[in-house]
């Protein structure tokens, strides 16, 4: 175990449904990061968590709403979304916000059908 | 935009040989140049990673070098082995947590 867990590791889910990915850090990091992993694409970042407060909101539609309640726990909320969001999210933790550093979990894969 | 060039997609090497994987950046205040590796299944996972004042950096079987005149960077692998399959990240940032991400190389060990 890396130290980042990720529940669920696959995930279907209609265009209509409303699902949640979830996070968990044991590290005693401080910073949280959500990104979507796409085939053969770059890493996005999409949203980023220093203490719990959002630091960063990369152009991400509103379909997808992040929640992070501590410093230990990372929400993706999921509503309304479409086929090309199919793609593995990943969460990952750091020391602080940074670019170095980071321990990522393995992923939860969505499908959207 | 800031970007980051990785070649190439796919690498098959024979087990023992070497593998070099190289990436390009664009934006020349980028200081810190990590990679990951990834397997399958898996997150990435940090395996070598170099800063801007220094041009070359090893660690066992692994390497990276850092030509910042021509702002690229290359990963180093050699006597490769089986368990070295997976895909390689590379990635580039200018001192903040904005990491601009290659797109992978996946690395195939032949047996």
């Amino acid at each position: 175990e890396t130290g980042v867990t990720q529940t669920p590791r696959h995930l279907v889910m209609g265009m209509t449904n409303k699902k949640s990915l979830k996070c968990e850090q044991h590290l005693g990091h401080n910073a949280m990061y959500w990104y979507k992993q796409s085939a053969k694409k770059p890493l996005e970042l999409m949203f980023v968590y220093s203490l719990e407060e959002r630091v960063e909101n990369n152009s991400v539609p509103s379909r997808f709403s992040p929640e992070c309640p501590n410093s230990s726990h990372l929400f993706l909320h999921l509503h309304t979304l479409q086929p090309e969001d199919s793609a593995l999210y990943l969460c990952a933790s750091s020391q602080e916000v940074q670019g170095y550093g980071y321990t990522f979990g393995s992923g939860t894969r969505l499908t959207v059908v | 935009g800031e970007n980051v060039e990785q070649h190439p997609s796919t690498l098959s090497v024979q087990e023992g040989d070497s593998a070099v994987i190289k990436c390009t950046y664009s934006d020349s205040a980028s200081n810190y140049f990590p990679w990951y590796k990834q397997e399958l299944g898996k997150g990435p996972q940090l395996i070598i990673d170099i800063r801007s004042n220094v041009g070359e950096k090893k660690d066992q079987r692994i390497a990276v070098t850092l030509n910042k005149t021509a702002k690229h960077f290359s990963l180093h692998i050699t006597e490769t082995q089986p368990e070295d399959s997976a895909v390689y990240f590379c990635a580039a940032s200018k001192s903040n947590y904005q990491l601009i991400w290659g797109a992978g190389t996946k690395l195939i060990i032949k047996p």
